[in-house]
């Protein structure tokens, strides 16, 4: 089975501008997470998507966003991009969702540079 | 508010040296914990998870935990580590009614010496 594919691998952006960040899930996987990865915050919870609907959100302002497509395939949009928004972006993936027993598969991420 | 915490940020040990590190989390009720890896250059990878029953849980690579949930604990053991176990290691914690959100710990960084 193929793992989590995110794409791109890296980017560099400036600030001001939007940037969108793509998710393939497992295949078989209907839920999809997003997380944000620094040195100073560490992981921290962006959203997590069920057929295509929004079933969590965390303490992000309201430039991140996201969506998932029928294929279970998600992307993550943020606008007006801040210096503080460098960080590794990372999507994983998991069977189901609400209970919170299951696993997340992780893809490699994608390394957001803002200058 | 739920919080997750690693005791240690960074842990230098010998080659067959016991290894544990510690993971604490705040009171919520119900929980589905977790331990992740992230070896240099790599994604994180799933170690080990306890969901109910027995608290002493067996991973990958020789690694277990243990929940004591009067403790609010969930710390990560291997009594013999190996240079190849350099890496980083979370501890994750899915709070009761979260859905799929998970909260991570900062992290421990642990250094392997050959």
């Amino acid at each position: 089975k193929a793992g989590v594919t995110q794409t791109p691998r890296y980017l560099i952006k400036t600030r001001g501008q939007q940037v969108t960040l793509s998710c393939s899930p497992i295949s078989g996987h209907r839920s999809v997470s997003w997380y944000q990865q620094t040195p100073g915050q560490g992981l921290q919870f962006l959203f997590e998507y069920f057929s295509e609907t929004q079933r969590n959100k965390g303490n992000f302002p309201g430039r991140f966003s996201g969506r998932q497509f029928s294929n279970s395939r998600s992307e993550m949009n943020v606008s007006t991009l801040e210096l503080g928004d460098s960080a590794l972006y990372l999507c994983a993936s998991s069977e189901r969702t609400g209970s919170g027993a299951n696993v997340l598969t992780f893809g490699a991420g994608s390394r957001l540079t803002v200058l | 508010a739920q919080s997750v915490s690693q005791h240690n940020h960074h842990v230098i040990l010998s080659e067959a040296a016991s290894l544990e590190l510690g993971c604490n989390y705040s009171y919520g009720g119900t929980v589905n914990l977790f331990w992740y890896v992230q070896y240099p250059g790599q994604h994180l990878q799933l170690l080990l998870k306890y969901f109910s029953g027995d608290p002493l849980v067996k991973g990958i690579k020789g690694f277990e935990a243990e929940f004591i949930k009067s403790k609010f604990s969930f710390n990560l053991r291997k009594p013999s580590v190996q240079w190849s176990d350099t890496a980083e290691y979370f501890c994750a914690v899915n709070f009761y009614n979260q859905g799929g959100k998970l909260i991570f710990g900062q992290g421990t960084e642990l250094s392997v010496k050959p």
